[in-house]
């Protein structure tokens, strides 16, 4: 069966310091992979998704960066952390004719 | 420009009744999927229900169903004989077809509370 990690579940990091925020997925083949940010009382939205190893596709202009550099592992970073970039992160994955399967996803708080 | 949009932010629902949330969307495409998800205060997001646009019937799963009108564009899950764990965050989600993947979008979200 398919299952998704993400690590880690909480982290709390200064402004101005780096990020990188893992993603794995097991038991499937070339997923498409995706990570959504939720930000306090608001929906998910969509930040990156990846169709392949090395290919990303971002949905929002920010301080954020994505890669693929596995066909099942997907980082989300940042060089420099914003206040703004607090938030619940959560990585996902999907193929052909099916939902969207995601992970525990990461409480972020920048202090 | 693809959207979702759930109008309530929060709703209540008596133990043992029936709830209906709403949800409308925005699209182009004559294929697509919709979804039902349910967040819990864990954040551990589940999928609720699916139902393929190019199907007619509302899809059904145990308690839960939509009323899915595709001229409408709209997605209504309707929770019936509500139960404490029902109380969650539900999203309504889309799936589009670009640049040859898939994109799901999601609305903001209403906040289930079920009173005893």
């Amino acid at each position: 069966s398919q299952t998704i990690h993400q690590w880690p579940a909480t982290l709390v990091q200064p402004v101005g310091s780096p990020l990188s925020l893992e993603c794995t997925v097991e038991g499937t083949s070339n997923p498409n992979l995706y990570w959504y940010r939720q930000a306090a009382g608001r929906g998910l939205q969509l930040l990156f998704y990846s169709v392949g190893i090395g290919q990303i596709s971002s949905e929002v202009p920010q301080n954020l960066s994505a890669s693929r550099p596995q066909d099942r592992q997907f980082i989300l970073s940042s060089k420099k952390l914003l206040l703004s970039d607090s938030g619940f992160y959560l990585c996902a994955w999907s193929v052909r004719i099916r939902e969207a399967f995601f992970g525990q996803g990461t409480r972020l708080t920048v202090v | 420009a693809q959207t979702v949009t759930q109008s309530q932010p929060e709703m209540s629902v008596q133990e043992a009744e029936t709830v209906t949330l709403s949800c409308t969307y925005d699209t182009s495409e004559s294929d697509y999927y919709l979804f039902w998800y349910k967040q819990p205060p864990s954040r551990q997001m589940i999928l609720v229900i699916r139902q393929e646009a190019y199907k007619q019937q509302n899809a059904t799963e145990n308690r839960f169903s939509v009323n899915f009108q595709k001229a409408a564009k709209s997605f209504s899950l309707k929770i019936s004989d509500s139960q404490l764990g029902d109380a969650a965050m539900y999203f309504c989600a889309y799936r589009i077809t670009t640049s040859g993947t898939y994109k799901y979008i999601f609305g903001t979200g209403t906040r289930l509370k079920v009173l005893a």
